[in-house]
């Protein structure tokens, strides 16, 4: 099992650039987050999905899109870019359909948006 | 929202004294979970408490869970540096779909 993978591991961005940061996990998790993660700030929620097809917004989505059309991938779009996103984002997934369990995350993809 | 506070945010230790980290929720938990990140990595799984005034241990760690299931502490025994880090809590209330996590409490271990 190689768990939960995130690619890039390191990104850097322009001001109004658009990309993807990939996350699959091949553990059959129902349940899978995006967080991000500033100095002193802890984990916050961006989007959560309960399944394929389903997917919500979090704690700070402002900037970010997501879709899950499979059990294995969720993918978090940023569609332009801006400073304040950067940031270190991890993507986790858990059994069931909601976070009651061990979170499994993956190792992180660091942004910097210039 | 929900909000989850946890304090100190830092603490400086010698090798071998104790050292605890509080959490408190502003609304009931169905769950606490607690996670330990090194620097550079990720969060790690350590333990999930569900029932109101559980006490968990592991090795020279004991978590606890409070009556009123709003609160929670992780208590470490003689620090070792193996527990450097960044410790956080992390809860769900009840019905909810999202894991709220507090801001972390990062421990340093003087040799």
């Amino acid at each position: 099992n190689a768990g939960v993978t995130q690619t890039p591991k390191f990104q850097v961005l322009k001001t109004g650039q658009s990309m993807t940061l990939q996350c699959a996990q091949d553990m059959n998790h129902e349940y899978m987050s995006w967080y991000r993660q500033d100095p002193g700030m802890g984990l916050r929620l961006i989007h959560y999905s309960v399944g394929a097809g389903i997917t919500d917004q979090g704690e700070v989505p402002n900037g970010y899109n997501v879709s899950r059309s499979t059990t294995e991938d969720f993918p978090l779009r940023l569609l332009s870019a801006a400073p304040s996103q950067t940031s270190v984002y991890f993507c986790a997934s858990s059994y069931g359909d909601r976070p009651l369990g061990e979170q499994y995350f993956g190792p992180g993809t660091r942004l910097t948006v210039t | 929202g929900q909000q989850v506070m946890q304090i100190p945010q830092y603490q400086h230790v010698q090798e071998g004294e104790d050292f605890t980290t509080y959490c408190n929720s502003s609304t009931t938990l169905s769950n606490i979970q607690w996670y330990k990140q090194r620097p550079g990595g990720h969060p790690v799984f350590l333990i999930q408490l569900v029932k109101s005034g559980e006490v968990k241990k592991q090795k020279r760690l004991t978590f606890q869970f409070g009556e009123a299931k709003k609160n929670s502490s992780l208590h470490i025994t003689a620090t070792q540096t193996t527990d450097v880090g960044t410790y956080f809590c992390a809860g769900t209330g009840a019905g909810s779909y999202q894991l709220t996590f507090g801001k972390g409490t990062k421990l340093s271990v003087i040799p």
